[in-house]
């Protein structure tokens, strides 16, 4: 268990619904990064923020937005959805983004667009 | 061009046997971090080892070795006398420094299944 939590485990939804998908970083950890995993895209950086700031961005579209709030918890919104965003979206966190730090992973989120 | 390939996609043996996963990268900079981590059937990302591009000492964790050669831009890793537990993908990642040194995303490679077979 990394102690990043996320919620939830599942979504199913239909194409041009909106979703929310949530992550709480390890205790203490001030740095949330989202990654979207896919069969095609592999495993792709999204965005990260740190101690609620935006700090990067990836390859995110313009439909996904996210943020981190004070209590550091953060979530990811995708809107219009389309079928190829199904896709496993990780949330990862770490203590003060430095370098030298390792991501630690939260078990994921399986969206499904039908 | 890719950052970090992992060129194996799929790597089959039976139990018992060693194994080498090759991870090859890319970057300019001079200050890096190379990761592996593995997902099994599960499916979460389970951290494995982090290294510093300043350190080439070899590292070993039980069955698990790791190579990296600053040389040739690799770093891979061996699981000696596999089991059917080591099943999973296993992706080798790159940090590079970025904003005055704090850390960027990781850049993944494309990662390795491998099967154990009993």
């Amino acid at each position: 268990d990394s102690g990043v939590t996320q919620t939830p485990k599942h979504l199913i939804t239909a194409t041009g619904q909106r979703v929310t998908l949530r992550c709480s970083p390890r205790s203490g950890d001030l740095s949330v990064y989202w990654y979207q995993q896919s069969l095609d895209q592999g495993l792709q950086f999204l965005i990260q923020y740190y101690n609620g700031e935006e700090r990067a961005k990836g390859n995110i579209l313009e439909r996904f937005s996210a943020q981190q709030f004070p209590d550091l918890h953060s979530e990811l919104n995708l809107s219009s959805l389309e079928l190829g965003d199904s896709a496993l979206y990780f949330c990862a966190s770490s203590s003060r983004a430095l370098i030298q730090e390792t991501q630690y992973f939260g078990p994921g989120t399986r969206l499904l667009v039908l | 061009a890719q950052k970090v390939t992992q060129a194996q996609t799929e790597i089959s043996v039976v139990e018992k046997e060693d194994v080498t996963l090759d991870c090859v990268y890319e970057t300019r900079d001079t200050t890096y971090y190379l990761f592996w981590y593995k997902q099994p059937p599960s499916g979460e990302l389970v951290f494995l080892i982090r290294r510093n591009s300043f350190d080439e000492q070899n590292e070993i964790s039980g069955r698990y070795s790791w190579n990296f050669q600053k040389s040739t831009s690799s770093f891979n890793f061996t699981i000696t006398a596999s089991q059917v537990v080591d099943s999973a993908v296993y992706f080798c990642a790159l940090s590079e420094a970025k904003y005055g040194g704090s850390q960027g995303n990781l850049i993944f490679g494309k990662g390795t299944k491998l099967s154990v077979k009993p």
